[in-house]
C-alpha cells in the first residue's frame, strides 16, 4: 500500500527483553516521526528524523530507546531492557519535508510488557 | 506541564447537536493541526491553520485559529454518531519544529 505501514502489529515480551520496531514510511518522504501514545492520552513525540540524521531527539525517555534511519527510508525503533511502563502503542509518521506539512501515520505497534 | 490543554476530556450528545471542543495554550504557535483518531488506527489529519484569525471549513466541521495564534476551536454542527473518535490538536512552535499534540477529546455521538 502507499501508507506508513508499521510491524510487528502487535508485540508481547517479558520485562528485560529487547525489542525492535520497524516504520516503513510513505516513499520519497524526509521527515520520519516516531510517538508513544499510553492509554487515554495524545502521541508523545519521540524523535524525529530528517532524512539519515536525528533532528530532534529530545523526546526519548532514557538511554533504553535508541532509533536509527540508516537509508534514510525504513526505521527502527530499538528498546533495551524493556519495563512495563513502556508498554504503550508506538506511532509512526512521515511527512514530505517535515515542518507544518501533514504528517501521515501509521496504525502503531501495540507494545505490551509482561 | 501540557503545551496544549484539550477540553473538554469527554463528552456525549445525542446526534444532531452542535458541540465545540478547545485547544489552549500559553504559547504562541506557527501552525495548528487537528486530528481524528478511532481505535486501532492513527490519527488522520483533519485540518492545518497557520494564520492568525484564520476560519476553515470541512463540510459540518469549522475550524478556527486564535488571533494570537495561541488557540484553536473546532466546532460541529449536527453531529452524528460517525464523528465518533479522539480529537486531537497539535502544533508546532517554529517551523522546523516537532508536533506537539494534546492529550485530545474523546466525543461519542448517541444515535
Amino acid at each position: 500500500g502507499a501508507g506508513v505501514s508499521q510491524t510487528p502489529s502487535n508485540k508481547v515480551t517479558e520485562k528485560g527483553k529487547y525489542v525492535e520496531l520497524r516504520c516503513d514510511p510513505i516513499s520519497g518522504h524526509t521527515a520520519l516521526y516516531w510517538y508513544r501514545q499510553s492509554l487515554g492520552q495524545g502521541p508523545e513525540f519521540l524523535i524525529y528524523f530528517q532524512g539519515t540524521g536525528a533532528a530532534d531527539d529530545s523526546g526519548l525517555p532514557n538511554d533504553r530507546f535508541f532509533a536509527v534511519r540508516p537509508e534514510g527510508s525504513v526505521s527502527t525503533l530499538k528498546i533495551q531492557r524493556t519495563e512495563r511502563g513502556d508498554s504503550a502503542v508506538y506511532l509512526c509518521a512521515s511527512s514530505p519535508t517535515g515542518g507544518n506539512q501533514p504528517q501521515h501515520f501509521g496504525d502503531g505497534t501495540r507494545l505490551s510488557i509482561l | 506541564t501540557q503545551l496544549l490543554e484539550q477540553s473538554p476530556q469527554f463528552l456525549s450528545i445525542q446526534e444532531g447537536e452542535n458541540l465545540t471542543v478547545y485547544c489552549n495554550s500559553s504559547s504562541v504557535f506557527s501552525s495548528l493541526q487537528w486530528y481524528r483518531q478511532e481505535p486501532g488506527e492513527g490519527p488522520v489529519l483533519l485540518v492545518t491553520v497557520v494564520t492568525g484569525g484564520e476560519v476553515k471549513k470541512l463540510k459540518r466541521l469549522t475550524f478556527q485559529f486564535g488571533d494570537a495564534r495561541k488557540d484553536s476551536s473546532l466546532h460541529i454542527t449536527a453531529a452524528q454518531p460517525g464523528d465518533t473518535g479522539l480529537y486531537l490538536c497539535a502544533g508546532t512552535m517554529n517551523r522546523d519544529d516537532k508536533i506537539i499534540f494534546g492529550k485530545g477529546t474523546r466525543l461519542h455521538i448517541l444515535p
